[in-house]
């Protein structure tokens, strides 16, 4: 069974730039979160979707938002990029069974410049 | 309010011998906890977990142990090998609740060979 995938693996932005990052969880899971991982905060909650609906999130600002598809397929974007949203910024999957573990995609490192 | 936490940055050991890697966590309602083991450049790996019900969990080399009433949890990995290396975080969630998870800071492990 193919694991998450995120795409793109990397990318380059400017302040003010927008960004959409994209994330395909394994196949049979519907739950897909967000995490944001920089050094000094380590990973950070951003948002869960559920059958395309936002189940949580996490304390960020209203310019990172996300959806998801009826496929189970999230993005993520970020607007109005801002130095500090450098970081990498994780996928994970899940079944939706309770105590059951999360699966994380290889990550999109974004570099704002 | 951090309310998982691994005090300890880094740990270095023998090959051979034991690592123990500690977590501390503070919310009660949290029922439960994994492990992730995580390189450079890639996403966090799901290793090991623990319900709340339990108070130990071993699967090969790796035994996770809770102590609910310190709020405490250890993961060991016996015998120690050098491709353990890495970057390990604790994560705790409420299963009732949502599927977010708390992440530690993490610790790095370094297995001397």
């Amino acid at each position: 069974k193919a694991g998450v995938t995120q795409t793109p693996r990397y990318l380059i932005k400017t302040r003010g730039q927008q960004v959409t990052l994209s994330c395909s969880p394994i196949s049979g899971h519907r739950s897909v979160s967000w995490y944001q991982q920089t050094p000094g905060q380590g990973l950070q909650f951003l948002f869960e979707y559920f059958s395309e609906t936002q189940r949580n999130k996490g304390n960020f600002p209203g310019r990172f938002s996300g959806r998801q598809f009826s496929n189970s397929r999230s993005e993520m974007n970020v607007s109005t990029l801002e130095l500090g949203d450098s970081a990498l910024y994780l996928c994970a999957s899940s079944l939706e069974v309770a105590g059951g573990p999360a699966f994380f995609g290889p990550g999109t490192r974004l570099t704002v410049l | 309010d951090q309310q998982v936490k691994q005090n300890s940055p880094s740990l270095s050991v023998q090959e051979g011998r034991i690592s123990i890697l500690n977590c501390d966590y503070t919310n009660s309602m949290f029922d439960y906890f994994l492990w992730y083991k995580k390189y450079p450049a890639e996403g966090p790996t799901f290793l090991i977990s623990i319900s709340s019900i339990k108070d130990k969990n071993e699967d090969g080399r790796f035994t996770v142990f809770l102590n609910k009433s310190a709020k405490h949890l250890s993961l060991h990995i016996v015998p120690s090998q050098p491709g353990d290396s890495a970057v390990y975080f604790c994560a705790a969630t409420n299963t009732g609740a949502n599927s977010k998870l708390t992440f530690g800071k993490g610790i790095t492990l370094s297995v001397r060979p």
